[in-house]
């Protein structure tokens, strides 16, 4: 069965703190997104990992894949208020059949 | 900056019936998806096109639905006997190459 499992699924922290969001899958790709949504609103892409080892930074927030551990993180830097959103991971099992997982719902304390 | 555009925001529809979404993808893209989303919940891949045709969809994406592409610039999805279970949110997306998908702001679909 093809799975794509986040953890945690909700997170409340400090405005300055570093956190990181996990991102599991069951079968091989070769390719990994991670969205943001804020609440009542679409989807944003962040990042795009194509291959194993690739690390994306954008501001805060910094994107690694593992494909070996099927395995990718989203690592969040002193993190700010502006942060709070739910997060995705979503993997491509193969010929653009993207599975995402539950979101995680980042929740920033000022 | 070019983004991709849904109508209508909202559609509410009776059970059974047909219902039409569409979906305006950004103009030189060349892959098109359209997802779903019941409130609050994950986010649930139905289809992806290509080349005038469906290159993988999902379980969900059953015979009640189908996608066109009718004119060049529409992408649309047609539910062809609405259930209540059908009752989400639906965001079009497209792409330049399989990379980073753009996604539309969504048509909230309610089936009574």
């Amino acid at each position: 069965e093809l799975k794509v499992e986040q953890n945690p699924l909700f997170l409340s922290m400090q405005e300055g703190k570093n956190y990181t969001i996990y991102c599991n899958y069951s079968t091989t790709s070769d390719r990994l997104y991670w969205y943001r949504q804020d609440p009542g609103k679409s989807l944003e892409s962040l990042f795009v990992l194509l291959s194993n080892g690739a690390v994306k930074q954008e501001g805060r927030l910094m994107a690694s894949l593992d494909t070996k551990a099927r395995l990718s993180t989203l690592h969040i830097t002193a993190a700010v208020h502006d942060l709070s959103a739910t997060y995705f991971c979503a993997v491509d099992m193969g010929d653009d059949k993207i599975i995402f997982g539950k979101g995680t719902r980042l929740h920033i304390l000022p | 900056e070019p983004e991709v555009t849904q109508t209508p925001s909202h559609q509410v529809t009776q059970m059974g019936q047909e219902v039409i979404l569409r979906c305006v993808p950004i103009s030189n893209h060349l892959y098109f998806y359209w997802y779903r989303q019941i409130l609050g919940q994950k986010v649930e891949f139905l289809v992806s096109f290509y080349n005038n045709e469906i290159s993988e969809k999902s379980e969900i994406f059953d015979d009640q639905f189908s996608v066109e592409r009718p004119d060049g610039s529409n992408f649309t999805l047609k539910i062809r006997s609405t259930k209540l279970e059908d009752s989400a949110m639906y965001f079009c997306a497209s792409s330049l190459y399989t990379d980073t998908q753009y996604f539309g702001p969504g048509t909230r679909l309610t089936v009574l």
